[in-house]
C-alpha cells in the first residue's frame, strides 16, 4: 500500500473562516478522489482528479491536483457548520489499488 | 449516482456469536468490492478486496478464518465475523466501483458493530 500522508489531522475553525487541507505522496497516482464523511456514515464522494494540474471547484470547495500527480490539495472558503466532518483523500493506483490518507477532521464553529 | 446499500447498519452480539454484514450494488455491477475496518476519528483501514466467483484477498494481519468474505454474485458481497470478540468491535465499511476509476468508489452507510 502506497503511503498518502494528509495534515492536518485535525482543524477546527470559526465559521467564515477559509482552510486547506493537504495529501502527498512520494508515489504517482492515476486518480485521486477526496471524500468526506459524518459520523456514522460511510464515505461520500467529493470529486475525482486524474490529469496533473487539474483544478476543480464544487461551489466553495477547491481541489487541485499537484503537476506531478503526487499531492492534492482541498481548500474549502467561507467555511460554513455543515462543512464538519472528516475529510478523506484516496489515491488511486491503476484499476483497484487504493491508497488511503490518514483522514483530516474539520469542525466549522458557529 | 451508484448506490451501496450496507446493512444491516448496527448491530449488537453477544462474545462467541457470529454476525453477517451484507454490501449490495443496487443500480450496477461490482466485480470487486471491498471490506473496510474504522476507528473514530481515523481513517479506513482495508481489511481485504472481494472478489465476484473466487476467494478474497485480504491485508496482511487480517485473519481470514475470522472475517469470512462471501462474493456470490455481481451485486452482493458479505462479511462475516466470526465468534466475535469486544475487540472485534467497530465501524465496518464496503465500497465498490461503478465502471472506470473516475467515478470515485461508492461507500455503503457503514455498520456498526458492538460485541458485548
Amino acid at each position: 500500500t502506497q503511503l498518502l500522508e494528509q495534515s492536518p489531522q485535525f482543524l477546527s475553525i470559526q465559521e467564515g473562516e477559509n482552510l486547506t487541507v493537504y495529501c502527498n505522496s512520494s508515489s504517482v497516482f492515476s486518480s485521486l478522489q477526496w471524500y468526506r464523511q459524518e459520523p456514522g456514515e460511510g464515505p461520500v464522494l467529493l470529486v475525482t482528479v486524474v490529469t496533473g494540474g487539474e483544478v476543480k471547484k464544487l461551489k466553495r470547495l477547491t481541489f487541485q491536483f499537484g503537476d506531478a500527480r503526487k499531492d492534492s490539495s482541498l481548500h474549502i472558503t467561507a467555511a460554513q457548520p455543515g462543512d464538519t466532518g472528516l475529510y478523506l483523500c484516496v489515491g488511486g493506483v491503476g484499476d483497484y489499488k487504493l491508497s488511503f490518507g490518514a483522514g483530516t477532521t474539520v469542525t466549522v464553529r458557529a | 449516482g451508484a448506490v451501496v446499500s450496507q446493512h444491516p447498519s448496527r448491530v449488537i452480539c453477544k462474545s462467541g456469536t457470529s454476525v453477517k454484514i451484507e454490501c449490495r450494488s443496487l443500480d450496477f455491477q461490482a466485480t470487486t468490492m471491498f471490506w473496510y475496518r474504522q476507528f473514530p476519528k481515523q481513517s479506513l483501514m482495508l481489511m481485504a478486496t472481494s472478489n465476484e466467483g473466487s476467494k478474497a484477498t485480504y491485508e496482511q494481519g487480517v485473519e481470514k478464518d475470522k472475517f469470512l468474505i462471501n462474493h456470490a454474485s455481481l451485486t452482493l458481497s458479505t462479511l462475516t465475523v466470526t465468534s466475535a470478540h469486544p475487540e472485534d468491535s467497530s465501524f465496518y465499511i464496503c465500497s465498490a466501483r461503478d465502471g472506470w476509476a473516475g467515478n470515485g468508489y461508492t461507500f455503503g452507510s457503514g455498520t456498526r458493530l458492538t460485541v458485548v
